[in-house]
């Protein structure tokens, strides 16, 4: 049974620092792994999806790794800002028995930035 | 493009009651998921609808729950009766490919915050 965990729970940074968080997962065999953003209220932002053949992928300020063979996958922020504020989610998106596509999520990282 | 949108935001109901929850997902996706989130667990998969066909009800709870698409454009998830443990926020997904890819990602709608009293 694939299990996704997220550490830390809650990270609390000032403005400007670069930050990691860290997702990890128990079995090796997925389709590919994203990473979503969460605020209060609100549905989920996809950020980087990386696919199972990839080892990173990157979008502004934002670079996530993948090592699938150790069950990794790290995001890389910097130069935080205040508006960086949220939860982020990590997925791993498996092929269940019926063919459909699931995601497999961890319990997330509460980011604040303080300015 | 309008995005996936839910309804009700809230909902507030009594053990043993019926609630219906509304998702309306983007135009010309195919694909619709409902996953739930209870307090202090992860978001987990409940099912997976390809057009108005079941593709995958795996994470359905128990017989508790109902989720119909009819025509293949909204889905409705029914809970009926509601329990305690039922409390929780219930988010609706499409997507136009099965699998979700760089250029074709799953987008989420704001998710309905069930409470169960």
């Amino acid at each position: 049974k694939q299990e996704v965990t997220q550490i830390p729970a809650a990270l609390s940074v000032p403005e400007g620092e670069n930050l990691v968080l860290n997702c990890s997962f128990t079995d090796s065999a997925i389709y590919n792994l994203q990473w979503f953003r969460q605020d209060p209220g609100k549905g989920l932002t996809s950020l980087l999806l990386i696919q199972s053949s990839q080892r990173e992928q990157t979008s502004g300020r934002l670079n996530a790794s993948l090592d699938k063979s150790s069950g990794r996958s790290t995001l890389y922020i910097a130069a935080s800002q205040p508006g960086d504020s949220a939860t982020y989610l990590c997925a791993v998106t498996t092929i269940t028995q019926g063919g459909s596509e699931k995601l497999v999520f961890g319990k997330g990282t509460k980011l604040t930035v303080n300015p | 493009e309008a995005g996936v949108t839910q309804f009700p935001s809230h909902s507030v109901i009594e053990k043993g009651q019926t609630v219906t929850l509304r998702c309306d997902p983007i135009s010309g996706h195919d694909n619709l998921y409902w996953y739930r989130r209870v307090m202090g667990k992860e978001i987990k998969f409940l099912l997976h609808f390809v057009k108005e066909s079941k593709q995958d009800e795996s994470g359905m709870p128990n017989n508790r729950f109902l989720a119909e698409r009819t025509g293949g454009t909204y889905s409705t998830l029914k809970v009926q009766p509601a329990e305690l443990e039922d409390s929780g926020v219930y988010f609706c997904a499409s997507s136009f490919r099965t699998v979700p890819t760089y250029n074709s990602p799953l987008h989420f709608g704001n998710g309905t915050r069930l409470t169960v009293t």
